[in-house]
């Protein structure tokens, strides 16, 4: 059963580009979270999806946006980037809303110069 | 403002000795605390969570944590250390709306 995977691995964007992350939840699961991780940061949550719709969202501009698809996958777009949006952006997946664990992908390596 | 803190960013502890992590919270209500760790290259694990009942949480890997409500800790425990520990240890407080804060991070070091 393959766990949550994500793609790209690493990406290097120029500053104003827009960048797309891709993420595939562990079997079983309907509930994807993005999160960035900046340098040396705990991770910080952006948004959450479920059911198709952006259920949550943390203190992130317009810039980031989602979208999850019917089998539950689900994309991170960030547009206008900034040298500050270089992070480790990581994608988790867990059975439904709640207090639930979430399991974690191994994430894909922002850089933007 | 609800937070998770871990006030150390390393700790190194000798193989075989008692490790703890230190982790403190801020919020309202009733708290559902969690520890991750996460290993080079790869995204984070889940340890315990912490919703109610038990004071002391068993998780994977021989590790455990205690909830303390009168000093606001969830530190992680475990009896004897091994150098395959060493990682970067997150506790996370899940709040109202299902929004989960990470605290910074703790790197822990395991020397043989």
């Amino acid at each position: 059963d393959a766990g949550v995977t994500q793609s790209p691995t690493h990406l290097i964007k120029t500053r104003g580009q827009q960048v797309t992350l891709r993420c595939s939840p562990k079997s079983g699961h309907d509930t994807v979270s993005w999160y960035q991780q900046a340098l040396g940061q705990g991770p910080q949550f952006i948004f959450q999806y479920y059911e198709e719709e952006e259920r949550q969202r943390g203190n992130f501009p317009d810039r980031f946006s989602g979208h999850q698809f019917p089998n539950y996958s689900s994309e991170l777009n960030v547009n206008a980037l900034l040298l500050g949006d270089s992070a480790l952006y990581l994608c988790a997946s867990s059975p439904g809303t709640g207090i639930v664990e979430q399991y974690f992908g191994p994430g894909t390596r922002l850089t933007v110069t | 403002a609800q937070s998770v803190a871990q006030p150390e960013d390393q700790v190194n502890v000798a193989e075989g000795n008692p490790l703890t992590v230190k982790c403190t919270y801020s919020v309202s209500g009733n708290p559902y605390l969690f520890w991750y760790v996460q290993y080079p290259n790869r995204g984070l694990q889940f340890l315990l969570k912490y919703i109610t009942g038990d004071n002391l949480v068993k998780g994977s890997y021989g590790f455990e944590a205690e909830f303390n409500k009168s000093q606001t800790s969830f530190h992680l425990k475990k009896p004897s250390a091994l150098v395959s520990d060493s990682a970067l240890y997150f506790c996370a407080g899940f709040y109202r709306d299902d929004k989960i804060i990470f605290g910074k991070g703790t790197r822990l070091h395991i020397l043989p």
